[in-house]
């Protein structure tokens, strides 16, 4: 079974700073089947980022994904007072793996 | 519009049994994958099971033999019957749909809001 590990766990940044969010696969996974979901408290997942890079509906082009075989990232070029939040990769298997998550939150 | 409303959780003793329900309404539950994940408190996502377009199903095997993932067709409403349960099952439960987007695998694309399931004495 795939595990998905995120670094860091916390991640403590100004509005307007860049954010770096990282997810490493403990083997080697298709980048088709990875996915990025971002969690506000109290509410649901949403889904940000499929395909590794791929945006979903309406998701804004500050988020970008990248990466391929064990190493993914998550790029928040500007952060926005609405995405500090905990974020999630995701990997479509035989089970539906998430990572442990990543807190992103204000300095 | 997709949308996903759960209802079933409540406060439950180890041991006891829970059916969780999950009604659908913008699209056809049998024509799509659906799962459940659920979050214990303050910890992070846990896929737990899945019902297939075609009726297969499959299971996290922390609640393999104890739970069944099933749907009514008629009703366009997901189901999760909870049997055995421990403190462990604590969690909000969410029901989520899979959709393969392009040159993407499944992926959760729309999410319920959310049921607790809290199993205590």
């Amino acid at each position: 079974e795939i595990v998905l590990t995120q670094s860091p766990g916390t991640l403590s940044l100004s509005p307007g700073e860049r954010g770096t969010l990282s997810c490493r696969a403990s083997q080697s996974v298709s980048s088709s089947y990875l996915a990025w979901y971002q969690q506000k408290p109290g509410q649901a997942p949403r889904l940000l980022i499929y395909a590794a890079s791929r945006r979903a509906t309406g998701i804004p082009d500050r988020f970008s994904g990248s990466g391929s075989g064990t190493d993914f990232t998550l790029t928040i070029s500007r952060l926005e007072p609405e995405d500090f939040a905990v974020y999630y990769c995701q990997h479509y298997g035989s089970s539906r793996t998430f990572g442990q998550g990543t807190k992103v939150e204000i300095k | 519009e997709v949308q996903l409303v759960e209802s079933g959780g409540g406060l439950i003793q180890p041991g006891g049994s829970l059916r969780l329900s999950c009604a659908a309404s913008g699209f056809t539950v049998s024509g799509t994958y659906m799962s459940w994940v659920r979050q214990a408190p303050g910890k992070g996502l846990e896929w737990v099971s899945l019902i297939y377009s075609g009726g297969a199903t499959d299971y996290a095997d922390s609640v393999k033999g104890r739970f069944t993932i099933s749907r009514d067709n008629s009703k366009n409403t997901l189901y999760l019957q909870m049997n055995s349960l421990r403190v462990e099952d604590t969690a909000v439960y969410y029901c989520a749909r899979e959709e393969r987007l392009a040159a993407s695998g499944p992926v959760f694309d729309y999410w319920g809001q959310g049921t607790l399931v809290t199993v205590s004495s």
